[in-house]
């Protein structure tokens, strides 16, 4: 099984700030990334796919780099809408789909 | 519009099954694999499994293997999952989510509300 781990667990945050959040994979993944966001009741939110590819309507202010076994998350000025948990998604093996166990961004 | 419309929650009592529906709309609901995760309260998400809306095939995450059946009705686009012999620790949040398999990218695009079993006694 591909293993995904993402630091940090949390962070807190101002709004305005530069955000970066890290998701490693226990084996190379190329660029079968995915990132979510999933806001309290609410069901997950695409954001990136295959690591740096912006889901149409999302801001641009969301992006993604990395290949391999190492990614990152950037909200390049946080914004209030963007308090939430972020999730990292392997889809290098579709027979076996593993997410990070997330990141939670909270106000500061 | 691309919609996934899960059926509403559940109370079941510690051994029984649960099927959840998914309705799929906007769509040609055998193009695309549908996936089903869950996450329990407070915590991450969990992948459960698929089926190919189109040959009824299915891969099920071993965590599942013989307590999960993931089946279809083409004939009204929707996908189903049910859980057996269910335990106080299924007690969570499932979703159904569409698989964007195309150009060697695969994501899910689209997710339903989900559905809250609450495993109790």
């Amino acid at each position: 099984d591909i293993q995904m781990t993402q630091s940090p667990s949390s962070l807190s945050a101002s709004v305005g700030d530069r955000v970066t959040i890290t998701c490693r994979a226990s084996q190379s993944i190329s660029s079968y990334l995915n990132w979510y966001q999933q806001k309290p009741g609410k069901a997950p939110k695409l954001l990136i796919y295959a690591a740096s590819s912006l889901q149409s309507g999302v801001p641009s202010r969301f992006s993604g780099s990395g290949s391999g076994t190492d990614f990152t998350l950037t909200i390049s000025s946080l914004q209030p809408e963007d308090f939430a948990t972020y999730y990292c998604q392997q889809s290098y093996s579709t027979l076996l789909i593993t997410f990070g166990p997330g990141t939670k961004v909270d106000i500061k | 519009q691309v919609q996934l419309v899960q059926s509403g929650a559940e109370v079941k009592k510690p051994g029984a099954s649960v099927k959840v529906s998914c309705k799929a709309s906007g769509y040609t609901f055998t193009g695309y694999y549908m996936h089903w995760v869950r996450q329990a309260p407070g915590q991450g998400l969990e992948w459960m499994g698929w089926i190919n809306p189109n040959s009824g095939g299915t891969n099920y995450a071993q965590k599942f293997q013989g307590r999960v059946t993931m089946t279809r009705d083409t004939s009204i686009s929707t996908a189903y999952m049910e859980l057996s012999r269910l335990r106080s620790d299924d007690t969570a949040v499932y979703y159904c989510a569409r698989l964007i398999a195309v150009a060697d990218e695969y994501y899910f695009d689209y997710w339903g509300q989900g559905t809250l079993v609450t495993v109790s006694s």
